[in-house]
């Protein structure tokens, strides 16, 4: 079956633009995981929906990103008034069970580049 | 806090060497202990994981042990093959919220 995938996979911007990342989960799995991933690093949860609740946002970096998930499906992550510093590449994850030590499938992310 | 500390690389071997990554972990109570691969051109996916002390993971090859003594969880192959040339991500997770806290990865290359 299809994986997790997301669009766009490339998004060039300028500083203080607005950018909607999108994921498309596997069918069925109602855990949904954003993590950002800089230039050799690993990747850095930023949130996690159960369903369309955001049940742990405590690694968004500030208030200007923002993610929703209304119909426990695809989700968008926002970002406002972007940054140099938000470059990176974006991943989504998604899962069939409801804990994080359940297997999550990645999607293949969306490289932000924000100039 | 919680932290993942993994092997600097690139890590380069032949084809048929032995292969071991370290990844030793911080964490407060039991956490659970994961090993990630990203090959070249694709996403992150699953390779192992262990959910307790003394368990072993295993998948294609690779294994990984839970030790909980020495805070650890090294990755080992007994003969790399060039295709195992990837990016490798130790992980943790189960500490309380939802966040899974990866190493910064180990990139390995296997010569022909």
């Amino acid at each position: 079956g299809a994986g997790v995938s997301q669009t766009p996979s490339n998004k060039v911007t300028e500083k203080g633009k607005y950018v909607e990342l999108r994921c498309d989960p596997i069918s069925g799995h109602t855990a949904l995981y954003w993590y950002r991933q800089s230039l050799g690093q690993g990747p850095e949860f930023l949130i996690y929906f159960q369903g369309t609740g955001a049940a742990d946002d405590s690694g968004l970096p500030n208030d200007r990103f923002f993610a929703v998930r209304p119909e426990g499906s695809v989700s968008t992550l926002k970002i406002q008034r972007t940054e140099r510093g938000d470059s990176a590449v974006y991943l989504c994850a998604s899962s069939a069970g409801e804990t994080s030590t359940d297997t999550q499938y990645f999607g293949p992310g969306t490289r932000l580049t924000v100039l | 806090g919680n932290s993942v500390t993994q092997m600097e690389g690139p890590v380069t071997l032949s084809e048929e060497a032995f292969l071991t990554i370290n990844c030793t972990y911080t964490a407060t109570g039991y956490p659970s202990l994961f090993w990630y691969v990203q090959y070249p051109g694709e996403g992150l996916q699953l390779l192992l994981k262990a959910t307790k002390a003394d368990d072993k993971g295993s998948n294609k090859g690779f294994e990984a042990t839970y030790r909980k003594e020495t805070t650890s969880f090294h990755l080992e192959k007994g003969s790399v093959q060039v295709s195992d040339s990837a990016v490798y991500f130790c992980a943790l997770s189960g500490t309380g919220g939802f966040k899974t806290i990866f190493g910064a990865g180990t990139r390995l290359f296997v010569k022909a």
